[in-house]
Parts: C-alpha cells; structure tokens; sequence
C-alpha cells in the first residue's frame, strides 16, 4: 500500500511528552518526512532522515522508525507546537510521494 | 536565503484551467533539486500533486496524472503547474516548494506562502 496513516488527533498536558505515528508499508524502504503547520501558515520541516532537524527547530522534536511505523516526539511539549503535523514518504515505485492525512495536537 | 514567489489567478472557471508560477530567488532552478506542488482543500490535509527536476524529468500523482503538467523556465528560474479541466474539487491552496533531495527521504525544506485557488462560475 502507498497509504500513511496517521492519527487524526492527539492530545498532550504542557510539558510532557508526546508521540504521533505514521503507518505505511513504503517506510520500510523509505525514511517519513514530518511537517508542521499552524493555522493559516505554509507547512515546516521538522523532522527528515533518521532524525535529521533543520536548523530552528528545537531539539525537543525528534523522529524514529521501527518497521512500517514512523514516530514523531517532542519531549516536553510547549504551547506553540500545537499544530497539525504531517507525515510524508516515496511510495514503493519511488517516483511518487504521499502526505499522510495528518494529526492535530493539541497542547493542554 | 531561498525564496519561492507564487503568482496566478485566484479564481478558476470549472472546465477551465489552473495555471500557477513559482519564481525561485536565492537559488538557481538548475540545481540539483525536485521542486514540488502540493495542494490543501480548505479543512483538509495535504496532497502532493508532482515534482520536477532541474532536467525535465517529471513524476506526477497518479490521481491527477491526466490532467497535470509541470515545466520549469530555466531563464526565468521558475517552474509552473498547469491542471486542466478543473472542478470544484480542485479548489484548494497551492504550494510550490523545493525538495533539498537526500537519500531515502526528500525534505521540503522551502516552500511558498500558498496561493488560494477557488474553482467557481
């Protein structure tokens, strides 16, 4: 399947831990891509690679996989990562890529 | 500092065609990049619509493979999308954004503030 699956909601108390996953065959072969994006803005990189950040983002985010399942984690959760995250990867012919349908978190 | 500029229309006649430009600064078209559109219907999530490389070479998404067309103009140092025979469906916000290429994974590390695209009469 060349589907990600992720969960459409998640919640967290501030400052804890949180973990959103992203479920699809294809990331057995390729690593998930993950995405950030607040109300009205364009999506940010996150998280690419093994765990790979961009310069910016803070090291509370963190990414990891483990057979079909990809795991974003932000250790110590803040207010202004309340957002939509999305996860994205190659499909299996490797010439066409997929967002997963994206997780709201909440931060309480 | 990349940046990636959209321009277009706003608002498409259902049957017609969409037509969006991304104006790349910063950088050169010609590097060795895919650069990406990627829409989001209001209130969902997002779907990738097709890549090309500095090349040529294009991958579309197949759910939308017979109607879309992605060119670059080197001497301008832009690329555009073109989706014909529009819906309703099809409106959504576009992005265009570049992908920085790494193995095994393709990080869309700039994209452009988006461009709300409304099919309608």
């Amino acid at each position: 399947s060349s589907e990600l699956t992720q969960d459409p909601a998640v919640s967290v108390a501030l400052g804890q831990t949180v973990t959103i996953t992203c479920q699809g065959d294809s990331l057995r072969d390729y690593h998930a891509t993950w995405y950030q994006q607040r109300p009205g803005q364009a999506p940010a990189l996150v998280i690419y690679g093994k765990s790979n950040r961009p310069s910016g983002i803070p090291d509370r985010f963190s990414g990891a996989t483990s057979g079909n399942t990809a795991s974003l984690t932000i250790t110590g959760a803040q207010a202004e990562d309340e957002a939509d995250y999305y996860c994205k990867s190659r499909d299996f012919s490797g010439s066409h890529l997929v967002f997963g349908g994206g997780t709201k978190l909440t931060v309480l | 500092q990349v940046q990636l500029q959209q321009s277009g229309p706003g608002l498409v006649k259902p049957s017609g065609t969409l037509s969006l430009t991304c104006a790349v600064s910063g950088d050169s078209i010609n590097s060795s990049y895919w650069w990406n559109w990627v829409r989001q219907p209001p209130g969902k999530g997002l779907e990738w619509i097709g890549e090309i490389y500095y090349n040529g070479n294009t991958n579309y998404n197949p759910s939308l493979k017979s109607r879309v067309t992605i060119s670059v103009d080197k001497s301008k140092n832009q690329f555009s999308l073109r989706l014909t025979s529009v819906t309703a469906a099809d409106t959504a916000v576009y992005y265009c954004a570049r992908d920085l290429v790494v193995p095994s994974t393709d990080p869309f590390d700039y994209w452009s503030q988006g461009t709300r695209v409304t099919v309608s009469s």
